[in-house]
């Protein structure tokens, strides 16, 4: 059973569309993150929510929203793409806060054409 | 100020020998976590060992081991008996024990490691 699962793998958009990524952990954990991987492999936090309630909110521009339905899951939204949005994009989570080990989803490639 | 530094962008290593990457941070926080992820071509993150800043011992994992020297703030990934798979990029991350930052992984910029026959 897949720990951390994201869908889509990959999504190849154009510009100024509107896409989703859902990530789903059924590992019961309390909290789940975002992750962005830039095209120089730099991975940086996004969003981090706890028992569904958002705790970090990285500088990241508006047209990105986190929503979070239930412990188990993190959707990203993003509005209005641009071609700087193309990276991969990861969900991960972890027990609490605190907790030693971050578990990551596979990822998903965007492209932004 | 860079928080995780990684000096190496990569490295070579023969199969079956020792390799070590290098990682330095940088805190103020008297608690923190230090880790090492590894990404292979395929792109997931895989985690690979932990080592609290109040662990007296080094952690280790397999063949993974974490040396841990507080006064220099450094953590450097020590892989015993290297292995062709083990040929991947390599990141360094810390999370701070602060409330407002709490969770929150900073990664280094990574080492490309290749190991060969």
């Amino acid at each position: 059973d897949t720990a951390v699962s994201q869908t889509p793998k990959y999504l190849v958009t154009q510009m100024g569309n509107d896409k989703s990524i859902k990530c789903e952990q059924n590992l019961g954990h309390d909290t789940m993150y975002w992750y962005k991987q830039d095209s120089k492999k730099f991975l940086k936090i996004m969003f981090s929510y706890n028992n569904k309630e958002l705790i970090i909110n990285e500088t990241v521009p508006n047209r990105f929203s986190p929503k979070s339905p239930d412990k188990a899951h993190l959707n990203l939204h993003i509005n209005s793409l641009e071609l700087g949005d193309s990276a991969v994009y990861f969900c991960a989570s972890s027990q609490f806060l605190a907790s030693e080990t971050q578990y990551f989803g596979p990822g998903t490639r965007l492209l932004v054409l | 100020a860079q928080k995780i530094t990684q000096t190496q962008p990569g490295m070579f290593v023969q199969e079956k020998e020792a390799v070590t990457l290098d990682c330095t941070y940088d805190t103020s926080d008297p608690s923190y976590g230090l880790f090492w992820y590894k990404q292979p071509s395929s792109g997931e993150m895989i985690f690979l060992i932990y080592q609290g800043s109040y662990d007296q011992q080094n952690a280790t994992e397999g063949r993974y081991s974490l040396n841990f020297q507080k006064a220099r703030k450094s953590a450097n990934l020590v892989i015993s008996a290297s292995q062709l798979g083990d040929s991947a990029m390599y990141f360094c991350a810390m999370r701070e024990g602060r409330g407002s930052t709490l969770g929150r992984l900073y990664f280094g910029r990574g080492t490309q490691l290749t190991v060969w026959p």
